[in-house]
């Protein structure tokens, strides 16, 4: 089993550039998550997905979208990227039980100049 | 806004010490769990204490909560050079599927 694999690892793009960041589990997870991580900020939460078909906004969603494609995949979004949206973003999956930890993808590094 | 905050922010200790990291929340939880962070890489989960639970062990790890101060603590004993990562605690909410995570205290462990 993968696990949880996200693509691409590194991402530059100009500012109003566009890009979709791909998130994909093989464990059969309902719930799917998007975080970004930022020095001295610790993780917060984009969007998640408490199942197929549904999405749901977090604490920063400003500026992004997401698609839950299937059971599978979750997409993130970014329409036309700025530079507050450097950061490193990470995908995460977990069973639908309220007391069940987050499997973490290993993060995309995205630089917007 | 987020839920957990730790302390220290940053810690430093001798192989063989103890690290004490502690997690202060803002509302009532139904669980509170703790994840470890290698540099460059994504959180891998270590521990969950149910906000029923006083404390709990898991080989060197133990956890404590106490729901009246709204904290948690996690102890690593014997430190190893190993075990210098980030940790971070989270929690969630009701019947939220939401977790939220603290700022994290990074640890390291000098040989």
């Amino acid at each position: 089993n993968a696990g949880v694999t996200q693509t691409p690892k590194f991402q530059v793009l100009k500012t109003g550039q566009s890009m979709t960041l791909q998130c994909a589990q093989d464990m059969n997870h309902n719930s799917m998550y998007w975080y970004r991580q930022d020095p001295g900020m610790g993780l917060r939460l984009i969007y998640y997905s408490a199942s197929e078909g549904t999405t749901d906004k977090g604490e920063v969603p400003n500026g992004y979208n997401v698609s839950r494609l299937n059971k599978r995949e979750f997409s993130l979004r970014l329409e036309s990227a700025a530079p507050s949206q450097t950061s490193v973003y990470f995908c995460a999956s977990r069973e639908e039980v309220e007391s069940s930890p987050l499997h973490f993808g290993n993060g995309t590094r995205l630089t917007v100049t | 806004s987020q839920q957990g905050e730790e302390d220290p922010q940053a810690l430093s200790i001798q192989e063989g010490e103890n690290a004490t990291m502690n997690c202060s929340y803002k509302t009532s939880i139904n669980n509170l769990q703790w994840y470890r962070q290698n540099s460059g890489r994504g959180l891998v989960h270590l521990i969950l204490i149910r906000s029923n639970e006083r404390e709990k062990h898991s080989g060197r790890l133990r956890v404590t909560l106490d729901t009246s101060k709204k904290s948690s603590s996690l102890l690593i004993t014997a430190s190893r050079a190993a075990d210098t990562a980030s940790y971070f605690c989270a929690t969630t909410q009701g019947g939220s599927e939401k977790l939220v995570f603290g700022k994290g205290t990074k640890l390291t462990v000098n040989p």
